[in-house]
């Protein structure tokens, strides 16, 4: 059975472009997440999705930051334009239910580098 | 808000010897807690999970207790191997999402 995918699984980019990262939960998952880890902040929740609508978005850093879920079995997360400050690794992660006991399952991540 | 609060490391430990990773967390109802492990280079895996109070969760060796009363989520494990060097991350999921603390670096030398 096929967990989160995620791509690109590196990704080096000039500041200023814009960043795609992609997802696809596991199949019948009906919760979404976004977490950026870094260094200085560790594990942070960017963004959540249920049944593709974005429930709370409010750890999104700032404009440059979107993210979209079209059907339920892919999201992107787009930073545009990017700067050296968003290098981190951005994980998306799914969940089936909302009962705290239930798993969130991770994905390899996604390793930017803005240079 | 609910939070964790985990030792920060890193630790260092010869093979076999035991290890104690310590977790508290602070929030409101019933939360399920969790221990994820990161191995170099990778993504988070789920090492365990407790649901509710008194709950042991284990898996490959490691295991942790579920305390209400002292509100911490403790990983032990009674001899470790080198291939358990990673960063642990205990977490909380009260509401919808996973609150984790910083990590732990664990370093096991032969």
């Amino acid at each position: 059975d096929a967990g989160v995918i995620q791509s690109p699984r590196h990704e080096v980019t000039e500041m200023g472009q814009e960043v795609t990262l992609r997802c696809k939960p596991i199949s019948g998952h009906d919760y979404l997440f976004w977490y950026r880890q870094t260094m200085m902040r560790g594990l942070e929740l960017l963004i959540y999705f249920n049944n593709n609508v974005p429930i709370d978005d409010s750890g999104m850093p700032e404009d440059r930051f979107s993210a979209k879920m079209p059907n339920a079995s892919f999201s992107t997360l787009k930073i545009q334009p990017s700067e050296p400050r968003d290098s981190a690794v951005y994980f998306c992660a799914s969940s089936f239910g909302q009962a705290a006991g239930n798993t969130i399952y991770f994905g390899e991540g996604s390793w930017l580098t803005v240079v | 808000g609910d939070s964790v609060t985990q030792m920060e490391g890193p630790v260092t430990l010869s093979e076999e010897a035991f290890l104690t990773i310590n977790c508290t967390y602070t929030a409101t109802g019933y939360p399920s807690l969790f221990w994820y492990v990161q191995y170099p280079g990778e993504g988070l895996q789920l090492l365990l999970k407790a649901t509710k109070a008194d709950d042991k969760g284990s898996n490959k060796g490691f295991e942790a207790t579920y305390r209400k009363e002292t509100t911490s989520f403790h990983l032990e494990k009674g001899s470790v191997q080198v291939s358990d060097s990673a960063v642990y991350f205990c977490a909380l999921r009260g509401g919808y999402a996973l609150n984790f603390g910083k990590g732990t670096s664990l370093l096991v030398t032969p």
